[in-house]
């Protein structure tokens, strides 16, 4: 049973581009969660999906960034136009259910020159 | 704001002292969870407890809960130079539908 999947592991981007972030979550679970981190500091939630769905999206800039979690396939963190302080490390996790522990991947370090 | 906060910041003992680290919270929570995290890596779950309960162990930890004061404690005991790495405690307050709050972590560094 493979764990959660992230990619790529790393990606550079220069300023102005689009970086696409994929997660892929653990067989059987449907919830899925973004969280960015900086330089040690803790995690910092982003947005919470279901199947189809966004559940909540109190955590994400409201410019620039989106998230999906299709049908089929992984889900989708998007960043269209990333400047400097985008470079964080993302990290994607996804539960069974409702207050449940998460399995985290092991994260996108994006570098944005 | 963070719901938690972590304290301390940064700790640093001998192969075989125990380790305890603290956790402060705001408001109501449904259960508090330990995660630990080893440089560049992804968080691994240690443990979960339940607002309704005030102590829980597995093997080497000991984790307390008391609401009445908002906090919980991570103890690791006979520490070991793996156990080096970030713990970080998180919350989920019933208002926050289900994701979880991460504090700033602690740096526990074990020396051989």
């Amino acid at each position: 049973n493979a764990g959660v999947m992230q990619n790529p592991r790393h990606l550079v981007r220069r300023r102005g581009q689009e970086a696409r972030l994929r997660c892929s979550p653990m067989k059987g679970h449907s919830h899925v969660y973004w969280y960015r981190q900086l330089p040690e500091e803790g995690l910092k939630f982003m947005v919470y999906l279901q199947k189809e769905n966004i559940i909540d999206e109190s955590g994400m800039p409201k410019e620039r960034f989106s998230a999906e979690f299709p049908k089929e396939g992984p889900s989708i963190l998007r960043i269209q136009q990333v400047v400097r302080g985008d470079s964080a490390a993302y990290f994607c996790a996804s539960s069974e259910g409702t207050n449940e522990k998460l399995f985290f991947g092991s994260g996108t370090q994006l570098s944005v020159l | 704001s963070q719901q938690g906060e972590e304290d301390p910041q940064a700790l640093s003992i001998q192969e075989g002292e125990n380790a305890t680290m603290n956790c402060s919270y705001k408001t109501s929570i449904n259960n508090l969870q330990w995660y630990r995290q080893n440089s560049g890596r992804g968080l691994v779950h240690l443990i979960l407890i339940r607002s309704n309960e005030r102590e829980k162990h597995s093997g080497r930890l000991r984790v307390t809960l008391d609401t009445s004061k908002k906090s919980s404690s991570l103890l690791i005991t006979a520490s070991r130079a793996a156990d080096t790495a970030s713990y970080f405690c998180a919350t989920d307050p019933p208002s926050a539908g289900n994701m979880l709050t991460f504090g700033g972590g602690t740096r526990l560094m074990v020396k051989p």
